[in-house]
């Protein structure tokens, strides 16, 4: 069975510092995508990585993938409030012709003055 | 081009009674899948939905159920509420075409359930 997990689950930094969010998932697979969502929204798409090595930059937030350790990495730089919300990874499960997300638990992001 | 529509947004309904949630997807993707969202579980796969039939199901009990019709829009109901499902109802759409473009889920507003 598909795991996917996120760390931390909750992080406050201040603006003008730079974080690193880890998204470890447990088996193959070749599409990670990173949403963000903020209080009562629905999944804003950030990042879909395709290929080990992958890596993809906007804004503030780059995104990375290693597929061979089964891991990506969202990196914060210089955080700005605006970027507070809690952000998603997720890791594409094919079954017979379908496709179906698996979630990791999400990462609250408070970015304080 | 319109985004996912979900409807209705917000829903309070009974224990014991059924529900029924819709959703329209972007023009032109013929897939559609169903999440639920609560705290306790986080994003948690219901079912995918393509040119009418379901190729895919999550974890979840009988009571959850969808269909979708010719026009690629979605509903799903749940019957015989129960307290615990009360959750945002995400759907998502995509072309589905994988080996042309990325498999992008793109997700509607979403539909507030609350089971009293």
């Amino acid at each position: 069975e598909l795991k996917v997990e996120q760390n931390p689950l909750f992080l406050s930094m201040q603006e003008g510092k730079n974080y690193t969010i880890y998204c470890n998932y447990s088996t193959t697979s070749d599409r990670l995508y990173w949403y963000r969502q903020d209080p009562g929204k629905s999944l804003e798409s950030l990042f879909v990585l395709l290929s080990n090595g992958a890596v993809k930059q906007e804004g503030r937030l780059m995104a990375s993938l290693d597929t061979k350790a089964r891991l990506s990495t969202l990196h914060i730089t210089a955080a700005v409030h605006d970027l507070s919300a809690t952000y998603f990874c997720a890791v594409d499960r094919r079954q017979g012709g379908s496709e179906k997300l698996v979630f990791g638990k999400g990462t609250k992001l408070t970015v304080n003055p | 081009k319109a985004g996912v529509t979900q409807t209705p947004r917000y829903l309070i309904k009974t224990r014991g009674q059924q529900v029924t949630l819709s959703c329209s997807p972007i023009s032109g993707h013929r897939s559609v899948s169903w999440y639920q969202q609560t705290p306790g579980q986080g994003l948690q796969f219901l079912f995918e939905y393509f040119s009418e039939t379901q190729r895919n199901k999550g974890n979840f009990p009988g009571r959850f159920s969808g269909r979708q019709f010719s026009n690629s829009r979605s509903e799903m109901n749940v019957s015989t509420l129960e307290l615990g499902d009360s959750a945002l109802y995400l759907c998502a759409s995509s072309l589905a075409v994988r080996e042309i473009f990325p498999y992008e889920q793109y997700f509607g507003p979403g539909t507030r359930l609350t089971v009293t």
